[in-house]
């Protein structure tokens, strides 16, 4: 089976504070991969999409390393609406459905 | 635009009896997804769709059936629920499978349980 694994946490940090998520994947021909977030009892939302290059969104940066097929995503500067799971999410080419990992779960505390 | 939605958002079922899940979207997207999530097991696939008319099965497709009669609606059938079937269900949609264009848009959710 093909597997994406994180680490499930949780990861309790100040307000203010940077954390960074790993995602590793076992399927070395995988194509996308995406950051996905949860909230509690919410269905999961796309946060942001991975590229080869890396990329940045506001106070978020995901980085691609497919030689070790790792993915990492930093928060910088937490905010308590910033507490959710977080999904690692992976595609292989072709016609094939997203694989997703279980998540990891970030609490930001005043 | 509502995106993708569910039908119903809560249900309560007795063992052996049978509902069906409902799943729409107007974002005219070709592919749909079922998946259920129970604490610790993540998201898991039970069947999709690439299109009109089409079904494939995902990971956990055993006990349940699905229907694509129309491209915005997915239909997943339990037709004998048993108590391992309590869970949240999520339907969801892209445009595409590959690469470009396989982001996927989650409908709120159904939970089930089944007693």
């Amino acid at each position: 089976r093909k597997e994406v694994e994180q680490d499930p946490g949780p990861f309790n940090v100040p307000e203010g504070a940077t954390v960074a998520f790993n995602c590793t994947y076992s399927n070395s021909a995988s194509q996308s991969f995406f950051w996905y977030r949860q909230d509690c009892r919410k269905e999961p939302k796309l946060l942001m999409s991975v590229y080869s290059s890396g990329n940045e969104d506001g106070r978020f940066t995901a980085q691609l390393n497919r030689a070790s097929q790792y993915i990492s995503l930093l928060i910088r500067d937490s905010k308590l609406s910033d507490s959710a799971t977080y999904l690692c999410v992976v595609k292989e080419g072709g016609n094939t459905p997203l694989v997703f990992g279980k998540g990891t779960r970030l609490s930001v505390i005043a | 635009n509502a995106g993708v939605t569910q039908t119903p958002k809560f249900r309560v079922l007795k063992t052996g009896q049978s509902m069906t899940l409902l799943c729409a979207q107007d974002m005219n997207h070709e592919y749909m997804y079922w998946y259920r999530q129970d604490p610790g097991m993540g998201l898991r696939l039970i069947h999709y769709s690439v299109g009109e008319g089409t079904t494939a099965k995902g990971e956990v497709p055993d006990g349940y059936n699905v229907s694509r009669l129309k491209k915005q609606n997915f239909l997943l059938g339990l037709e004998s629920a048993a108590p391992s079937q309590t869970s949240v269900y999520f339907c969801a949609s892209s445009y595409s499978a590959f690469p470009i264009g396989s982001e996927q848009f989650f409908g709120p959710g159904t939970r089930l349980t089944v007693l």
